[in-house]
């Protein structure tokens, strides 16, 4: 069975930093992409980051580009997100979401059941 | 960006009903579209890939259709645990973006 379990989400003052991670199990870690997706209060989906099966591949959202850094551990089957300077505005819920095989993206066929993030002094 | 815009925004249906949910892209993404299913408190769920693939393990009164820049999703006879909120997604260019989604409500 497909499992991904997020962690490391609280609360952090504006410009903080935070570290997430995504434990991946029930399949071949190093087969697939992986992203994460946020969910802001009430609000909808944004897709915020995507790294390719091998890490050579890698895009952000605009809004988070220079203040985010994706990056895994295929060895530990594992996926994070580093989190520099955040802003109210990052404040959400955010989800690891598998993507598909190789350096595909999406679709997001298994989702964590995410950790929450927030931004407030 | 690619805008994604659904409608109805929320819509009000009966168990049994014959839904249809429309998604429409600013610009042609081919039959670059996915479909998620969300429950309140709930990671989303994908039901639909590439515009019409079921998923598998999701029950086949869901069907999705179109092309180019317009979409839908049908629900063929609604059933109590299809009330949830609907999001359609473009994989056609970065950045990936959804639509604002569809609440579907019990009448």
């Amino acid at each position: 069975e497909v499992q991904l379990v997020e962690s490391g989400g609280g609360l952090v003052q504006p410009g903080g930093s935070l570290r997430l991670s995504c434990a991946a199990s029930g399949f071949t870690f190093s087969d697939y992409s992986m992203n994460w997706v946020r969910q802001a209060p009430g609000k909808g989906l944004e897709w915020v980051s995507y790294i390719s099966s091998s890490r050579t591949i890698i895009y952000y959202v605009d809004s988070v580009r220079g203040r985010f850094t994706i990056s895994r551990d295929n060895a530990k089957n594992s996926l994070y997100l580093q989190m520099n300077r955040l802003r109210a505005e990052d404040t959400a819920v955010y989800y690891c979401a598998r993507g598909n095989f190789g350096d595909y993206i999406d679709p997001f066929d298994y989702w964590g059941q995410g950790t929450l993030v927030t931004v407030s002094s | 960006d690619i805008q994604m815009t659904q409608s109805p925004s929320s819509l009000s249906a009966s168990v049994g009903d014959r839904v249809t949910i429309t998604c429409r892209a600013s610009q042609s993404i081919n039959t670059y579209l996915n479909w998620y299913q969300q429950k309140p408190g709930k990671a989303p769920t994908l039901l639909i890939h590439a515009a019409s693939n079921l998923q598998s393990g999701v029950p086949s009164r869901f069907s999705g259709s179109g092309s180019w820049t317009h979409f839908t999703l049908t629900i063929s006879s609604l059933q109590p645990e299809d009330f949830a909120t609907y999001y359609c997604q473009q994989g056609y260019s970065n950045p990936r973006t959804f639509g604002q989604g569809t609440k579907l409500e019990i009448k």
